[in-house]
């Protein structure tokens, strides 16, 4: 069955620093997202991408964050000065159609800031 | 806010016994959907149920929803020890272009 991958599976980084989360969504979707997860807590919508932009995003999802999909297959989650709160498990998912279409979700990059 | 709220948060049964967890929402949805997690990994889609459904099967698992009540509840018949892991409800948002999860039930 196709999946989502994501790379790194774990990132250690310094606060302040930039880090690059990256995912293949399955090939033939067209839906895009980010979540995250802090470790025991609920799964927490970041943003939506279709059409190479973005459809919507939540409070969470500020100016230090961005997505990109600088090519066919990849698609990227991308935060520019690490705070120590936005350690977390990312969790990369693509959908066929909208989200009245089940997601299929990556394994997800466990970020830690140092 | 659309977000599902999962009870129990905990449950430990017996292999071999029926699991319950029950979603409740807070507005109109299209449809809900049951995802499960293991420790930490990747959610995975198990049923989703359309508005106009009352319940739907598949393999172990019954979904029913009630719209009256805002609220779904997820079977499991005949546990599994590999049946532990976190059991989440998702609703669609506004625009319908994300899913809102829940805070989880966590089986065990």
């Amino acid at each position: 069955e196709p999946e989502v991958t994501q790379t790194p599976s774990h990132q250690v980084t310094q606060m302040g620093q930039e880090v690059i989360l990256r995912c293949v969504p399955i090939s033939n979707h067209l839906y895009f997202y980010w979540y995250r997860q802090i470790l025991g807590q609920k799964v927490e919508f970041l943003v939506s991408f279709y059409n190479n932009e973005i459809s919507e995003k939540s409070e969470i999802f500020d100016d230090q964050f961005s997505v990109e999909r600088p090519d066919g297959s990849n698609f990227t989650l991308k935060i520019r000065s690490t705070k120590l709160e936005d350690s977390a498990m990312y969790f990369c998912a693509s959908s066929l159609g909208t989200a009245r279409e089940k997601l299929f979700f990556g394994s997800g990059t466990q970020l830690s800031v140092l | 806010s659309q977000q599902g709220e999962e009870d129990p948060q905990a449950l430990s049964i017996q292999e071999g016994e029926n699991a319950t967890m029950n979603c409740s929402y807070k507005t109109s949805i299209n449809n809900l959907q049951w995802y499960r997690q293991n420790s930490g990994r990747g959610l995975v889609h198990l049923i989703l149920i359309r508005s106009n459904e009352r319940e739907k099967h598949s393999g172990r698992l019954r979904v029913t929803l009630d719209t009256s009540k805002k609220s779904s509840s997820l079977l499991i018949t005949a546990s599994r020890a590999a049946d532990t892991a976190s059991y989440f409800c998702a609703t669609e948002g506004t625009g319908f272009q994300k899913l809102v999860f829940g805070t989880g039930t966590r089986l065990l």
